[in-house]
């Protein structure tokens, strides 16, 4: 079993839609979550940390942690062509510097 | 957010060579660390490197194929030995964020195929 399980879409909706991404995992020990965006032929940029359970808002993006379910989930609001990328999550353990990701969603935003 | 330069950004290479990869950060940093990106696999961590001594490997990824160097505390780079078709993949320099509470900045990557 995957350390980090996610859905590698893609994943395709017109532009103003609310977009849902999410990943589950397995490790209980993991603390900290990110999620990151990645465009074609860029590296993974950090888009959203959260610490332990709890939501986090950041404009249009609201991040979401489940431990008791082992789930976290990134929400778009409003979404728009330039939000289309790959969506990585990533979590690692405190005191580790070993990120564990998943396989990333590729998300279209369609004008 | 520091600023990472990759090099190069994408190669093409035959079986049996070696590539070495070059990552330079605008500031000074403790870690840098080298990931591995796959076709469909998601990102793996390879190495930790650490100014002054010797790199950090990850499970799976030994010293004699992908050594890195760590010469000062803005530049390392990775080499990829004995090159074959599956090692074809993006590989990216990442640093810890100085800016922010927690994250790491990624490099734009080196694109890697081996024929």
């Amino acid at each position: 079993q995957k350390e980090v399980e996610q859905d590698p879409g893609p994943l395709s909706v017109p532009e103003g839609a609310i977009v849902s991404l999410n990943c589950t995992y397995s490790n209980s020990a993991f603390q900290y979550f990110m999620w990151y965006r990645q465009y074609s032929r860029k590296g993974p940029e950090l888009l959203m940390y959260t610490y332990s359970s709890g939501n986090k808002e950041d404009g249009r993006f609201t991040a979401q942690v489940d431990k008791s379910s082992k789930y976290i989930s990134l929400f778009i609001r409003d979404s728009q062509p330039s939000d289309s990328a790959t969506y990585l999550c990533a979590m690692s353990q405190t005191g580790a510097n070993n990120l564990f990701f998943g396989t990333g969603t590729r998300l279209t935003v369609i004008p | 957010s520091a600023v990472i330069s990759q090099k190069p950004s994408r190669d093409i290479c035959q079986r049996g060579t070696s590539l070495t990869i070059q990552c330079q950060v605008d500031s000074q940093v403790t870690m840098m660390f080298w990931y591995r990106q796959q076709p469909g696999q998601s990102l793996t961590l390879i190495a930790t490197a650490n100014q002054g001594s010797e790199a950090t490997y990850e499970s799976g990824f030994v010293i004699d194929k992908f050594p890195i160097s760590r010469p000062n505390l803005t530049f390392s780079t990775l080499t990829v030995s004995n090159m074959s078709p599956e090692d074809s993949s993006i590989y990216l320099c990442s640093v810890e964020d100085q800016g922010r509470n927690y994250g790491y900045t990624f490099g734009s990557g080196t694109r890697l195929t081996v024929v």
